[in-house]
């Protein structure tokens, strides 16, 4: 079954700084990727997806994700963070055959300092 | 366009009463989801929806919860009777197209469920 790990509950990081957050994915066959936002008192919002296209993903507000196969990851990265970036944020995984459900990690919850 | 709502946004009931908890999705998306947020835990799916057919509910805890799909159109999921554990934030999304996964979902803002 799959499976989806985010490295970091929390994670601080100064305005300006790189923004990195880790995602590791277990699946037996090639996964889609996601990565949502939460910002506080709304719903998720989509980021950017991994479908079998162009390994680095380029999404909304700066941010973009690499696919790599063999470290079987998808981390989310901004080179530069914005105070308005603060939000939780989620890789899920589905797979083509599963009719669309999103399996999710456990978030990681993005502070950044002024 | 309208996104998907959903209904009440915050719910504080006693054990042992029944909820209903009501979405919305985006005009003419066949695929609902209904996926919950245990808190401290990751978001976990509960069931999805194509039209009014219940495609998949292999997520859905026990019999105590009842998810319907009128026509196609909104959605109820009703927990009855209500335990501690079902508390959390429930999450609806719609999504267009059918079959492959890689569909965008659009997620509603959550109901957030306590019980006493």
């Amino acid at each position: 079954a799959q499976s989806v790990t985010q490295l970091g509950s929390h994670v601080s990081v100064s305005e300006g700084a790189l923004v990195l957050l880790r995602c590791n994915y277990s699946s037996s066959v090639p996964p889609y990727l996601f990565w949502y936002v939460q910002y506080p008192n709304q719903g998720l919002q989509l980021l950017l997806k991994y479908t079998s296209a162009a390994t680095l993903v380029k999404g909304i507000n700066g941010f973009e994700a690499e696919f790599k196969k063999s470290e079987t990851s998808f981390h989310l990265t901004k080179p530069s963070a914005h105070m308005s970036d603060a939000a939780e944020y989620f890789c899920a995984v589905s797979l083509y055959n599963q009719g669309g459900k999103l399996i999710f990690g456990q978030g990681t919850e993005l502070s950044v300092k002024p | 366009e309208a996104g998907v709502t959903q209904f009440p946004s915050h719910s504080v009931i006693e054990k042992g009463q029944t909820v209903t908890l009501r979405c919305d999705p985006i005009s003419g998306h066949d695929n609902l989801y209904w996926y919950r947020r245990v808190m401290g835990k990751e978001i976990k799916f509960l069931l999805h929806f194509v039209k009014e057919s219940k495609q998949d509910e292999s997520g859905m805890p026990n019999n105590r919860f009842l998810a319907e799909r009128t026509g196609g159109t909104y959605s109820t999921l009703k927990v009855q009777p209500a335990e501690l554990e079902d508390s959390g934030v429930y999450f609806c999304a719609s999504s267009q197209g059918i079959g492959r996964g890689a569909y965008e979902q659009y997620f509603g803002p959550g109901t957030r469920l306590t019980v006493t």
